[in-house]
């Protein structure tokens, strides 16, 4: 089942420009929200991260914004660069279902020099 | 150099072989976890574990298994049941915290 819906699949922006990538979850349960980025032949790595105790976190660049009662968070990229591009994951995580890890399906970022 | 490893990084299975993917981690975590990657689909969950000697099957179990002896080991084996095996695989761990997940570098599989 798809505990995670992700958009969109694929994103180009202009050098400067702002990312936007969101995600929609079902389980209430979840209570981590980490955004994760992947370059090609290469392992995800944490790039941001909230718990629902918050609506916003900004790291540099990089912002999550989080709706508990809508279900939803979104990764927003403020000045891309081309070093941002990339694929990006959201995620969520339970401590009580066993604590497992379910991912989105990806978003894949150009960023245009 | 704490981290995640996972061997070899390339991998190549005639049709009907079993092959064992490496996954290890001196992070000291409890949870680890088997993802496959496939364009467009994201990762998909295989199996995990949260304790040594214990393990739960993911979205994707059949024609995989696994075993975690160890803290620090959690091989996975595609077998020859997997129809579709060619795929990029990632072994992650996670902290007791329930924070971060680390990713290994992952293994490329393909069958020949």
């Amino acid at each position: 089942q798809q505990q995670v819906k992700q958009s969109p699949q694929s994103l180009i922006v202009q050098k400067g420009g702002i990312s936007i990538i969101n995600c929609a979850y079902e389980n209430t349960a979840f209570d981590y929200f980490p955004w994760y980025q992947q370059f090609p032949g290469k392992g995800p790595a944490l790039l941001i991260a909230i718990r629902p105790d918050v609506s916003e976190k900004k790291e540099g660049r990089f912002t999550i914004s989080f709706n508990k009662s809508a279900k939803q968070f979104s990764l927003h990229i403020m000045d891309s660069q081309p070093g941002d591009s990339a694929t990006y994951f959201c995620a969520v995580h339970s401590p009580y279902n066993n604590n497992d890890m379910r991912f989105g399906a990806g978003t894949r970022l150009t960023v245009k020099p | 150099d704490g981290g995640i490893t996972q061997s070899p990084k390339y991998l190549f299975r005639k049709e009907g072989q079993n092959v064992t993917l490496s996954c290890e981690q001196n992070l000291n975590h409890d949870a680890m976890y088997w993802y496959r990657q496939d364009p467009g689909q994201g990762l998909r969950l295989i199996y995990y574990s949260q304790i040594v000697n214990d393990f739960q099957k993911g979205d994707i179990a059949e024609g995989y298994s696994v075993s975690r002896e160890k803290k620090e080991s959690f091989p996975l084996t595609v077998t020859s049941a997997q129809k579709n095996p060619t795929a990029f695989y990632l072994c992650a761990s996670r902290s007791p915290q329930n924070t971060e997940a680390f990713f290994g570098q992952g293994t490329r599989l393909t069958v020949v």
